[in-house]
């Protein structure tokens, strides 16, 4: 089966770090994504890791861990619009489907 | 800045009831994709077609079925509308030169009375 986990929920202060894991156990692998869903919004794209190691885009970070099926997503110097929800996604198969399986997603809340 | 617009933001249908969601994506991509959203489930996959014409069944097609006769636009339709198809609606749309980054509609909230 394909199963991708995530915690429910995180709670973090304004200005601070925080990371947000994600498991994944799909029968194949060929991409690891993240977005970023606000309440009542469209999901939009964060990130895109397909190898191993650390993806930087400003005060948003992504690693990935093929071996051991784990990602996080590190958000630095928090800001109150970060509150929203953080979505894991991995497209188990290469081709052009682009199917992506997602995690349950990660409910944020940053707090002054 | 690639656009996918879904036909309603809100919708109130009777059990029973033939519904159609429509979708457009104005960057020529191949793929699109139709998913439901609900609290704790997160999104699940009903269907997809990466061409005209052509679909695939998602994790839960269930109730539904799709039609694609225009590369730009992907409908999904409930034949027969029941509660338990109240949810979020969310289309995406991706292509081979952009990763398949999936870029999502604003949704369509469907309440089925």
């Amino acid at each position: 089966g394909q199963n991708i986990d995530q915690p429910t929920e995180m709670t973090a202060t304004e200005g601070a770090i925080v990371q947000i894991n994600c498991t994944y156990q799909t029968s194949g692998f060929n991409g690891l994504f993240w977005y970023q869903q606000h309440a009542g919004e469209a999901p939009t794209f964060l990130s895109y890791n397909v190898l191993d190691g650390l993806e930087e885009k400003g005060r948003f970070s992504s690693f990935l861990s093929r071996s051991k099926g784990y990602s996080y997503l590190l958000l630095k110097e928090l800001q109150m619009k970060d509150s929203a929800s953080y979505l894991c996604a991995v497209r188990p198969h290469s081709g052009n489907t682009g199917k992506l399986i997602f995690g349950q997603g990660t409910t944020l809340q940053v707090k002054p | 800045d690639v656009k996918v617009t879904q036909s309603s933001r809100y919708l109130v249908k009777r059990t029973g009831e033939k519904v159609f969601l429509e979708c457009v994506q104005d960057m020529d991509h191949e793929n699109m994709f139709w998913y439901r959203q609900d609290p704790g489930l997160g999104l699940r996959l009903i269907y997809f077609s990466y061409d005209v014409k052509m679909k695939e069944k998602g994790d839960i097609p269930e109730g539904y079925s799709v039609s694609r006769e225009k590369k730009e636009r992907f409908s999904l339709i409930l034949e027969s509308a029941s509660t338990n198809q109240t949810s979020m609606y969310l289309c995406a749309s991706s292509s081979l030169t952009t990763n398949e980054k999936l870029f999502f509609g604003s949704g369509t909230q469907l309440s089925v009375l």
